[in-house]
């Protein structure tokens, strides 16, 4: 079975503190992604990666950025972390895709809170 | 832009009574579309996917979802629902129009067993 791992399930954190959220693969796949998930407004794209060092921007990246310097581990930063990031972030890798059939495969997620 | 709409907030049904839950896309060319299920507190788990042929398409867990290129429908389908089946239920595209072929979410369905 693909497992996508998010090392922290429930963070803490302070405004302006910097903020990393870790997402490891082991299926070797060429695709990751981070979302971010609130609710009635389902899940919105913040950054994906189609290889290492390789990155693009989703629908909301901004106060976000991304790190991939192994092609297993997806990282998301926030820079100076702020009280509308408060929310749950979810990773997810896919094999490069193929005719678009390809699945995602998503991680437990990282429920954030900044006070 | 590929998109798609999940008209209901909720979806409440008695155990045993069939239940659907609603999806309509709006994709320019041919659309691949996946349904995924999560529990309280998880991540995503996919359920199922449309790429091409067979209109019915079976995934886990006895759900189906029926594919309708007129009504540009992907309804979410199960015969016989369980209590264990309460969940929040989402569609969504692969975005065939930018690289990294991301998933865009619906909103999301609360869907609702009661004994």
């Amino acid at each position: 079975d693909v497992k996508v791992t998010q090392s922290s399930r429930y963070l803490v954190k302070r405004t302006g503190e910097k903020v990393f959220l870790e997402c490891v693969q082991d299926m070797d796949h060429e695709n990751m992604f981070w979302y971010r998930q609130d609710p009635g407004l389902g899940l919105r794209l913040i950054y994906f990666s189609y290889d290492v060092k390789m990155k693009e921007k989703g629908d909301i990246p901004e106060g976000y950025s991304v790190s991939r310097e192994k092609k297993e581990r997806f990282s998301l930063i926030l820079e100076s972390a702020s009280t509308n990031q408060t929310s749950m972030y979810l990773c997810a890798s896919s094999p490069r895709p193929e005719g678009g059939g390809n699945t995602i495969y998503f991680g437990e997620g990282s429920w954030l809170t900044v006070v | 832009a590929q998109s798609v709409a999940q008209p209901e907030d909720q979806v409440n049904v008695a155990e045993g009574n069939p239940l659907t839950v609603k999806c309509t896309y709006s994709v320019s060319g041919n659309p691949y579309l996946f349904w995924y299920v999560q529990y309280p507190n998880r991540g995503l788990q996919f359920l199922l996917k449309y790429i091409t042929g067979d209109n019915l398409v079976k995934g886990s867990y006895g759900f189906e979802a029926e594919f309708n290129k007129s009504q540009t429908s992907f309804h979410l389908k199960k015969p016989s629902a369980l209590v264990s089946d309460s969940a929040l239920y989402f569609c969504a595209v692969r975005d065939m129009q930018h690289s990294g072929y991301a998933l865009n979410f619906g909103k999301g369905t609360s869907l609702l067993v009661t004994p």
